[in-house]
């Protein structure tokens, strides 16, 4: 089984439409991230939680919002879906980090979202 | 701050030539670097990460990268492209204890027969 899972994987839904994108991961780790990838853009951060208590905002976090149910879960809500939020999205976990904290990033396979 | 630049957005190479993808990073601090490799459809790989110590790293796939910080550089190369080595490849920095990792806006590798 998949360390970090996402779902759902494709989703196509319309202008002004709630939507939530979930993340588990079985790697046991604190941290958790969600980003999302645009052609030409790379990726960019948009949330990110250090544990269930500790939640951040990341570069891009207009129009999202997120939640952290348990260690091994952080979902992403989209709470009125744009055209503009059109995107690949990704999960990722990572370790506190032991020696260095040079912060390895694991990621999901992600959710290819489509807004109408 | 960091920030990742990738120089060309596509690379095109032959089956068995060198494969050169470029990174130039910026970091106020001593930077922990990364090259992720995305196939098609799927999500981020780690293909390779430099910490500390030795500067020339290498990765699964026959990748290697060389940290060089008098030039701010940490380029990808393989010796000789494989077909399967088609996808896109992010560099990504970050610095000390710093959680946040920035990537690059990804390379895309085309490897023709």
């Amino acid at each position: 089984d998949a360390d970090v899972t996402q779902t759902p994987r494709n989703r196509i839904t319309k202008t002004g439409k709630r939507i939530m994108l979930e993340c588990s991961q079985t790697k046991g780790h604190d941290r958790m991230y969600w980003y999302r990838q645009d052609p030409g853009l790379g990726l960019r951060l948009i949330y990110y939680s250090f544990d269930v208590k500790d939640i951040n905002k990341g570069e891009i976090s207009d129009g999202y919002s997120v939640s952290r149910q348990a260690q091994a879960k952080f979902s992403l809500s989209l709470e009125s879906a744009i055209p503009n939020q059109t995107a690949l999205y990704f999960c990722a976990t990572s370790d506190l980090g032991g020696a260095g904290n040079y912060n390895e990033q694991f990621f999901g396979p992600g959710t290819r979202l489509t807004v109408l | 701050a960091q920030s990742v630049t990738q120089l060309g957005s596509h690379v095109s190479v032959s089956e068995g030539a060198l494969v050169l993808l470029r990174c130039n990073y910026s970091s106020s601090v001593p930077p922990y670097l990364f090259w992720y490799v995305q196939y098609p459809n799927q999500g981020l790989q780690l293909l390779l990460k430099y910490t500390t110590g030795a500067t020339l790293v290498k990765g699964i796939n026959g990748f290697e990268a060389e940290f060089k910080k008098s030039e701010t550089s940490f380029h990808l190369t393989k010796p000789s492209a494989h077909m399967s080595d088609a996808a896109e490849y992010f560099c990504a920095v970050t610095g000390g204890s710093n959680y946040k990792l920035t990537f690059g806006k990804g390379t895309l590798l085309t490897v023709n027969p």
